[in-house]
């Protein structure tokens, strides 16, 4: 009975490089959020996609960043050629498919350092 | 600027006291969430409330909607050192998506 699964926990990346943040759902859970935070601070909506679908992508950069949830396997976020500035801690959250006021359920989140 | 303001952002008390974080808005939410997030985990869900005026309460925690649905406190009764950790809010806007506010970071002293 896995919760919200994201991989890796920590990743380093030197500028310039590519950072690819996994995420399994709940199972069953076909809504698929991504969020950022820095320390201290609450979260920072980013993407809410549906299986193949990006329903919203209001809170992500318009470059360097893609999210992705396709029919099979996990969610991916990635971040191309990342700068210093890009140094947080990712989660993604999970909810079923009966609607928008469903709980989230959360991952621990995967903590981005860029050297 | 944020959708949901919460207040205070640091709360530091002894174990025993009683306590209430705000969180504020000045738009309607559908819903209302509070999370409790402790170093290096992701947010866990507390409680959701939908209704104007709605209070529920877990344990030493009550929560408490706004009639007008733009504004929620939580209050926690005697507080104990296992309730340190960052509280969160946040709201369903437009059944669109979720805003979080930027938390309220409590440490209880034993």
């Amino acid at each position: 009975n896995a919760g919200v699964m994201q991989n890796p926990r920590h990743l380093v990346r030197r500028r310039g490089q590519e950072a690819r943040l996994r995420c399994s759902p709940v199972k069953g859970h076909s809504h698929v959020y991504w969020y950022r935070q820095l320390p201290e601070e609450g979260l920072k909506f980013m993407v809410y996609l549906q299986k193949e679908n990006i329903i919203d992508e209001s809170g992500m950069p318009k470059e360097r960043f893609s999210a992705e949830f396709p029919k099979e396997g996990p969610s991916i976020l990635r971040i191309q050629q990342v700068v210093r500035g890009d140094s947080a801690a990712y989660f993604c959250a999970s909810s079923p498919p009966s609607g928008l006021d469903q709980p989230q359920h959360f991952g621990d989140g995967t903590r981005l350092s860029i050297l | 600027t944020q959708l949901l303001e919460q207040s205070p952002q640091f709360l530091s008390i002894q174990e025993g006291e009683n306590l209430t974080v705000y969180c504020n808005s000045s738009s309607v939410f559908s819903s209302l969430q509070w999370y409790r997030q402790e170093p290096g985990e992701g947010p866990v869900l507390l409680v959701t409330v939908v209704t104007g005026g709605e209070v529920k309460k877990l344990k030493r925690l009550t929560f408490q909607f706004g009639d007008a649905r733009k504004d929620s406190s939580l209050h926690i009764t005697a507080a104990q050192p296992g309730d340190t950790g960052l509280y969160l809010c946040a709201g369903l806007y437009n059944f669109n998506k979720f805003y979080f506010g930027s938390g309220t970071k409590l440490n209880v002293k034993p």
